[in-house]
């Protein structure tokens, strides 16, 4: 139980381009999603927190009109990644918050390069 | 000052030796306390969740010194499939937020 995945894993994209990443839980419903970025030999830094049916809640420094997240239903979260540039090349990764002891699942990772 | 600082890496290890990760954070309000392991290219997967009292699985053996906010893992009879990334995780409980420390590389030689 308790599965998380994600769409695409591995994706390149043109300088200028938007990208869509789905994050999905499987067998369970989470009102609540977290997105991660990670760069090459750092950690998880999380971006933005996502709630069933209301706005995402922005770390700070994470533009949110550049990353465009959507929770539209209890199983599903999606991440745009717009007007994508090379820096934004990274690992991203979503989690759902589990409904039992409030752990976090993590989804197999999506892998952005922006060229 | 970092939230959770865990020792540089990366850790060179023969196989079968012990080898001891080290974590400290910084607000002493947290509550959770994980250890993930984060295999190159892939996503964090939880090893195992730290007790107040001390708790083993297996090889592997975490403890958690709230005085001194420090938490420990150690890996006894290390094997080669042991190598990876070891993250240090905190959550305050009065959220939901994980917070990461930013990992030590270990690398088991045969």
């Amino acid at each position: 139980g308790a599965v998380v995945s994600q769409h695409p894993s591995w994706v390149i994209c043109k300088s200028g381009t938007s990208v869509k990443i789905e994050c999905r839980s499987l067998d369970f419903q989470a009102t609540t999603m977290f997105w991660y970025r990670q760069f090459p030999k750092q950690s998880l830094m999380l971006m933005a927190t996502s709630n069933e049916g209301s706005k995402a809640t922005y770390e700070q420094g994470v533009e949110k009109d550049k990353f465009l997240i959507n929770h539209a239903s209890l199983t599903l979260s999606t991440l745009t990644v717009t007007s994508a540039h090379p820096e934004d090349s990274s690992f991203y990764i979503c989690s759902a918050l589990g409904t039992v002891r409030d752990e976090q699942y993590f989804g197999p990772g999506t892998r952005l390069t922006v060229t | 000052r970092k939230e959770v600082e865990q020792d540089p890496g990366p850790f060179n290890v023969p196989e079968g030796a012990t080898v001891a990760f080290n974590c400290t954070y910084s607000n002493s309000a947290s509550q959770s306390f994980f250890w993930y392991r984060q295999d190159c290219r892939k996503e964090p997967k939880l090893l195992m969740s730290v007790y107040s009292s001390g708790n083993e699985d297996g090889r592997f053996t975490a403890q958690l010194n709230r005085a001194s906010q420090y938490i420990s893992l150690l890996i006894r009879d290390s094997k080669l499939s042991d190598s990876a990334t070891y993250l240090c995780v905190v959550k305050e409980d009065s959220n939901y937020l994980l917070i990461w420390g930013a990992g030590t590389k270990l690398i088991i030689k045969p």
